[in-house]
């Protein structure tokens, strides 16, 4: 199984920051790499798909970069509303679907 | 409209035995593959299920294989989740999820809590 490895697991930043969360695969995945982002109490959401593509209806300012196993998740001007967990996911080796441990966006 | 509910969570003793569902509107539910994924309190994300769209095709995690059983009812746009042998461990939010393909989860349902606990 393809194993999924997120940091830092928790940031801490304010609003107008950029964040950078890493996403690590244990072996090649290509760009198949999907970001979640889920708010308490709530289901993930799909904000990227294939590394760096935007889900319809997502903000600009969500990014993705990445190929192979490195891979990045960027805010470029955290808003409140981005205060959650994000999830990275390999979707190269099905199955199992494996997701990475989940980085935690904080308020400062 | 895309809409997914999930029900039929609740307390178990372990060893018990309890059936999720999934009601599936908005969309054309035979045409689509499903999977379970849950979520152990303050926990990450752990995929469960794979069901295709004609049920031929089916995955199971490990941890479940042997002791959960996913099936779906096209003509009632449902999707089940059978659990058997209950354990503390399978303590968690199940969501069942829609694919945009087959590995990228694009609607998630509001989730149902299963407690395994005496």
């Amino acid at each position: 199984d393809i194993q999924m490895t997120q940091s830092p697991s928790s940031v801490s930043a304010s609003v107008g920051d950029r964040v950078t969360i890493t996403c690590r695969a244990s072996q090649g995945i290509s760009s198949w790499l999907a970001w979640y982002q889920q708010k308490p109490g709530k289901a993930p959401k799909l904000l990227i798909y294939a590394a760096s593509s935007l889900q319809s209806g997502v903000p600009s300012r969500f990014s993705g970069s990445g190929s192979g196993t490195d891979f990045t998740l960027t805010i470029s001007s955290l808003q409140p509303e981005d205060f959650a967990t994000y999830y990275c996911q390999q979707a190269n080796s099905f199955p199992p679907l494996t997701f990475g441990g989940g980085t935690k966006v904080e308020i400062k | 409209e895309v809409q997914l509910v999930e029900s039929g969570g609740g307390l178990v003793q372990p060893g018990g035995s309890l059936r999720l569902s999934c009601a599936a509107s908005g969309f054309t539910f035979s045409s689509y593959s499903m999977n379970w994924v849950r979520q152990a309190p303050g926990k990450g994300l752990e995929w469960v299920s794979y069901i295709s769209s004609s049920s031929s095709t089916i995955y199971y995690a490990d941890s479940v294989k042997g002791r959960f059983t996913i099936s779906r009812d096209n003509a009632k746009n449902s999707l089940y989740l059978q659990m058997n042998s209950l354990r503390a461990e399978d303590t968690a939010v199940y969501y069942c999820a829609r694919p945009a393909v087959t590995t990228l989860l694009d609607y998630w349902g509001q989730g149902t809590l299963v407690t395994v606990s005496s």
